[in-house]
């Protein structure tokens, strides 16, 4: 099973660019985030997605954009690319927490680091 | 809302010491509480959980206790090893938040031969 995949994996823009960040999971999952890890910051979280055609705002939204246009696809997008965005950016997926059997733990992508001069 | 803090880090040891990274918590609603272990250039990955109080999650000789009375999830290991090397993140989801998940700042362990 191929699990969550981050493409692409690394990238370097110049400032004022844009650019696609695309998330694939093939788990049948309904729910989908974007984090960006920085140093001594942990993971925050940037966008959401619950469900095909949803999304919601995270804790850091500014300067993204995203869509769920399918279940399996979660886009964050950049429309102008800034330095302060240079940063690792994971995505995740999980089932919904009614589901019986399951707990709220996230399946992660293996990143994709992006840097911006 | 839900935070989580993680005791600071880097942690350096030696092969075979004891681990204890420490995580207290404050949450809206009834939490479920996981550590993610994350090892060079890679992503994060599940490495136990608990549900409810007083459950144990364990995994790879690592363990963890929910501590509802003193709102904590303490990560222990009784003897480490090398390969243990990696960032450590605790975290929380609880199930009036959509699913989100919030994250500790997460720890660094060195494991040294």
């Amino acid at each position: 099973n191929a699990g969550v995949t981050q493409t692409p994996k690394f990238r370097v823009l110049k400032t004022g660019q844009s650019m696609t960040l695309l998330c694939a999971q093939d788990m049948n999952h309904e729910y989908m985030y974007w984090y960006r890890q920085d140093p001594g910051m942990g993971l925050r979280l940037i966008h959401y997605s619950v469900g095909e055609g949803t999304t919601a705002k995270g804790e850091v939204p500014d300067g993204y954009n995203v869509s769920r246009l399918k279940k399996q696809n979660f886009l964050l997008g950049l429309e102008s690319a800034a330095p302060s965005q240079t940063s690792v950016y994971f995505c995740a997926s999980s089932y919904p927490l009614a589901r019986e059997t399951y707990t709220g733990e996230l399946f992660f992508g293996e990143g994709s680091r992006l840097t911006v001069l | 809302g839900d935070s989580v803090t993680q005791m600071e880090g880097p942690v350096t040891l030696s092969e075979e010491a004891f681990l204890t990274i420490n995580c207290t918590y404050t949450a809206t609603g009834y939490p479920s509480l996981f550590w993610y272990v994350q090892y060079p250039g890679e992503g994060l990955q599940l490495l136990l959980k608990a549900t409810k109080a007083d459950d144990k999650g364990s995994n790879k000789g690592f363990e963890a206790t929910y501590r509802k009375e003193t709102t904590s999830f303490h990560l222990e290991k009784g003897s480490v090893q090398v390969s243990d090397s990696a960032v450590y993140f605790c975290a929380l989801t609880t199930n009036t938040n959509a699913g989100k998940s919030t994250f500790g700042d997460g720890t660094t362990l060195t494991v040294k031969p």
